[in-house]
Parts: structure tokens; C-alpha cells; sequence
């Protein structure tokens, strides 16, 4: 089945630098590729996605990369806040026969000091 | 729009028992999927469910199940209690099976 790595699982950066988190994924049939921000006590919210047939996607000081060939894709936040402080997940989509299911990474705790 | 709302937010329980957890989806989304969360093991899939029909399931025991109905609000039901099913079980809703998932809060099960 599809596997997603993330890295790395913790990430420590000053305010006002910028953050990347990488994923890997093992299914080429892979189309969709989400990323998730997760604070304390609450579900997982959507801060961006990507489709398979885009490289690039950006959204104010986020923005996602994708290579499918090297079947990787990444999350870059610059400018980075304190509030960007959270869990980061991705995923993978998985969309066969028997139905549709996100396959997501481990996780990245993200801290923005001040 | 109101989100995703998830039912009860918290709840604790022991070996043996069963629950049952409710979820609402946006509306007029028709896709539900569901997740288990825990420290260990991350997210990992449970079921998806379109149409009242489930045409997915995660790898895990028969002890969960669920099912969703025609207003497509869905519930997720584990028999048996065990301590290892202590988890953060989120509800997801979509359009369609294939588009954006939103997530609700979680219900926070703690088996004793």
C-alpha cells in the first residue's frame, strides 16, 4: 500500500525565517497531495494542496512543490510567526477500485520562537 | 457554513465496552471518512463512505465498524473495548470521495 515519509519530525526556527518540510510518497498512482496544520486540541485543518498535474502551487507565505518523478513533494512557509507554531501533516491520496483514503506522514512539530 | 461537528468531544470508557461516535459533515457534502489519531501510529484511515455506502476500510479489527445514512451524517461504532483503541478519532467530510477532505475536532476516547 502507499507509504508516506515526512522530515524531519521537529523543526525549530526564528521568526521571520523560512520552514520546508519534506514528504515522500511510494504510490505513483498518487494524484493529490495535501498539507494539514494541526494545533493543540483541534482537528487537522487544510492549508494548501496540490494536484499531479501542477509542480508548484503557492498561497500568500505558503507554497507547495511537487515532483512526481522523484515522487516527493514539499511545504515551504516563509516569513514564519509564532501562530505558524503547530503539527504539519501531508498525505496521499490512494484512489483505486475499492474506494478513496488520504495515507498521511508522521508529522512535523513546527516551533517558531520569537 | 457550519464545519465539521463531531459527537461527543470527549469520552471515557472501559475494557469491554463499546461506543458509538456521530459525525456531521458540512453541508451538502456526501463523502465521510474516518480516522484513528494516536502519539504511535499518526493518522491512519478507517473507512470512507459515499452515498451510505462504505467503499473503503483501513486495516484494522471487525471490532469497528460503521455506517452512514441518507443525510449522510455518518457513526462509527468499536465493540470490545480495548486500552490500545484510546485515540483521537476524527471525522472527515468532502464533496465527493475524490475532493478536499475538512476535518472536525475529534472525539477523544479514553478506555480504561
Amino acid at each position: 500500500g502507499e507509504n508516506v515519509e515526512q522530515h524531519p519530525s521537529t523543526l525549530s526556527v526564528q521568526e521571520g525565517d523560512s520552514a520546508v518540510i519534506k514528504c515522500t510518497y511510494s504510490d505513483s498512482a498518487s494524484n493529490y497531495f495535501p498539507w494539514y496544520k494541526q494545533e493543540l486540541g483541534k482537528g487537522p485543518q487544510l492549508i494548501i494542496d496540490i494536484r499531479s498535474n501542477v509542480g508548484e502551487k503557492k498561497d500568500q507565505r505558503i507554497a507547495v512543490t511537487l515532483n512526481k518523478t522523484a515522487k516527493h513533494f514539499s511545504l515551504h512557509i516563509t516569513e514564519t510567526q509564532p501562530e505558524d507554531s503547530a503539527v504539519y501533516f501531508c498525505a496521499a491520496s490512494i484512489d483505486s477500485n475499492s474506494g478513496y483514503a488520504l495515507n498521511f506522514g508522521k508529522g512535523t512539530s513546527l516551533l517558531v520562537t520569537p | 457554513k457550519a464545519g465539521v461537528t463531531q459527537t461527543p468531544r470527549y469520552l471515557i470508557k472501559t475494557r469491554g465496552q463499546q461506543v458509538t461516535l456521530s459525525c456531521s459533515p458540512i453541508s451538502g457534502h456526501r463523502s465521510v471518512s474516518w480516522y484513528q489519531q494516536t502519539p504511535g501510529q499518526g493518522l491512519q484511515f478507517l473507512f470512507e463512505y459515499f452515498s451510505e455506502t462504505q467503499r473503503n476500510k483501513g486495516n484494522f479489527p471487525g471490532r469497528f465498524s460503521g455506517r452512514q445514512f441518507s443525510n449522510s451524517r455518518s457513526e462509527m461504532n468499536v465493540s470490545t473495548l480495548e486500552l490500545g483503541d484510546s485515540a483521537l478519532y476524527l471525522c472527515a467530510s468532502s464533496l465527493f470521495p475524490e475532493e478536499t477532505q475538512y476535518f472536525g475536532p475529534g472525539t477523544r476516547l479514553l478506555v480504561l
